[in-house]
């Protein structure tokens, strides 16, 4: 199975903050990741997918880098409705497997 | 508009079954692989199970293999996952996704809680 290792597990950050949030795939998953933001009850919404493709209707703010074995997630200026729990996502083979998640809280 | 709509958690004692629906509308639900995610309380996400379009191959995590089946009905519309002797770490809340093959999941259903407990 991949194994993705994704940090930080939890950032404090202000509003106007850039803030990024990397994933490190245990092998090569080419461009095959996703990211997603999950508020507490809700269900996850896709930010990003195929690494740095900006999913329709979401903030160009976020945007998301990498191929390979290592990806970013990048939010450009932190928006009080961005404090949510982030995840990444690899769909190159299965099980899929998702990144630990990150929380991000206010400052 | 794409809904997904879960059904079917409950409380059940280990060992016991039960099986999740979720009612598909907004898209032409025969073009999408369908998965299930779920999430125990206060933890991460957990890939489950996917389907592909036409039913007719499926795919498992270990943790469930051989105690799950995922199934789906294309002209209603509908995704299942029937599942069977069931654990105490099987508690989470269980989410539908689509996504098109080789693409990851770009909808997701709120969710449906399953508990397992005597």
């Amino acid at each position: 199975d991949i194994q993705m290792t994704q940090s930080p597990s939890s950032l404090s950050a202000s509003v106007g903050d850039r803030v990024t949030i990397t994933c490190r795939a245990s092998q090569g998953i080419r461009s095959d990741l996703g990211w997603y933001q999950q508020k507490p009850g809700k269900a996850p919404k896709r930010l990003i997918f195929t690494a740095s493709s900006l999913q329709s209707g979401v903030p160009s703010r976020f945007s998301g880098s990498g191929s390979g074995t290592e990806f970013t997630l990048t939010i450009s200026s932190l928006q009080p409705e961005d404090f949510a729990s982030y995840y990444c996502l690899q769909h190159n083979s299965y099980p899929w497997t998702f990144g630990q998640g990150t929380k991000v809280e206010i400052k | 508009e794409v809904q997904l709509v879960e059904s079917g958690g409950a409380l059940v004692q280990p060992g016991g079954s039960l099986r999740l629906s979720c009612a598909a509308s907004g898209f032409t639900f025969s073009d999408y692989w369908m998965h299930w995610v779920r999430q125990a309380p206060g933890k991460g996400l957990v890939w489950v199970s996917r389907i592909n379009n036409d039913g007719s191959g499926t795919w498992y995590a270990d943790s469930v293999k051989g105690r799950f089946t995922i199934s789906r009905d294309n002209p209603q519309k509908t995704l299942y996952l029937q599942m069977s002797s069931l654990r105490a770490e099987d508690t989470a809340v269980y989410h539908c996704a689509r996504g098109l093959q080789y693409q990851s999941t770009d909808s997701w259903g709120q969710g449906t809680l399953v508990t397992v407990s005597s």
